[in-house]
């Protein structure tokens, strides 16, 4: 069964950029699905920030569009996230998750905290 | 502020059954039936539990279903148990440019 896992630094500067990647493993990220981050600030609810389907094409969250970029490594079978110019706001956990159409977000990588803060 | 808005809390003791309602708009929870909930313990990941409105991914008990009325859906758990109490969230595509939203999430308390 499909299984994500998230990586990357747990510690961001303020202006500085998240990088994050999620690795698939048990099926092919090239499948008909879209594979998407969603993030929750501590003790928050969520928030999805963006998809990406195996072609490249994505979708953004308004919200965070003009700081976002999600891109597909198939060589890896992984999708990655960069958030640029953060600041405490963006402190989160920040969850990977493939999208079902018609179903939803299923299964989910485990997530992976990121602290912004000097 | 969330797209769809759920109660913060619910509450109920074991065996009970309760509730949890989602409402949203016709661009969303009343325009599609792509609603889904999730089941988050703390410090966990979330479980999708409900997909397409009412069906169950295999596995989950069949104490958990949902409906839909209009823009609003629903969660119900019958047969509470110690187990069930989580945050649950509700989500749902949307025809705006956000695509997907959630719920703020509900925190259930089995007594």
């Amino acid at each position: 069964q499909v299984q994500l896992q998230e990586s990357g630094p747990g510690l961001v500067k303020p202006s500085g950029t998240l990088s994050l990647t999620c690795a698939v493993s048990g099926g092919s990220i090239s499948s008909s699905n879209w594979w998407s981050w969603v993030r929750q600030p501590p003790g928050k609810g969520l928030e999805w920030i963006g998809e990406i389907y195996h072609s490249g094409s994505t979708n953004y969250n308004p919200s965070l569009k003009s700081r976002v970029t999600i891109s597909v490594d198939k060589s890896k079978n992984q999708f990655s996230l960069k958030l640029s110019s953060v600041t405490a706001a963006d402190t989160a956990v920040y969850y990977c998750a493939r999208v079902l159409v018609a179903v939803g977000f299923d299964p989910w990588g485990q997530g992976t905290l990121v602290t912004v803060s000097s | 502020q969330s797209a769809l808005t759920q109660p913060a809390s619910v509450s109920g003791s074991p065996g009970q059954s309760i509730t949890i309602s989602c409402t949203g708009t016709s661009s969303d929870v009343g325009g599609y039936n792509y609603v889904s909930w999730y089941q988050q313990h703390p410090g966990k990941a979330p479980k999708l539990m409900i997909y397409e409105v009412s069906n169950r991914p295999s596995g989950v008990p069949d104490r958990f279903s949902g409906s839909k009325s209009g823009n609003t859906a629903s969660l119900t758990i019958s047969g509470l148990q110690a187990e069930d109490e989580a945050d649950y969230y509700c989500s749902s595509y949307t025809s705006s440019s956000t695509h997907w939203v959630f719920g703020g999430g509900t925190k259930l308390t089995v007594l």
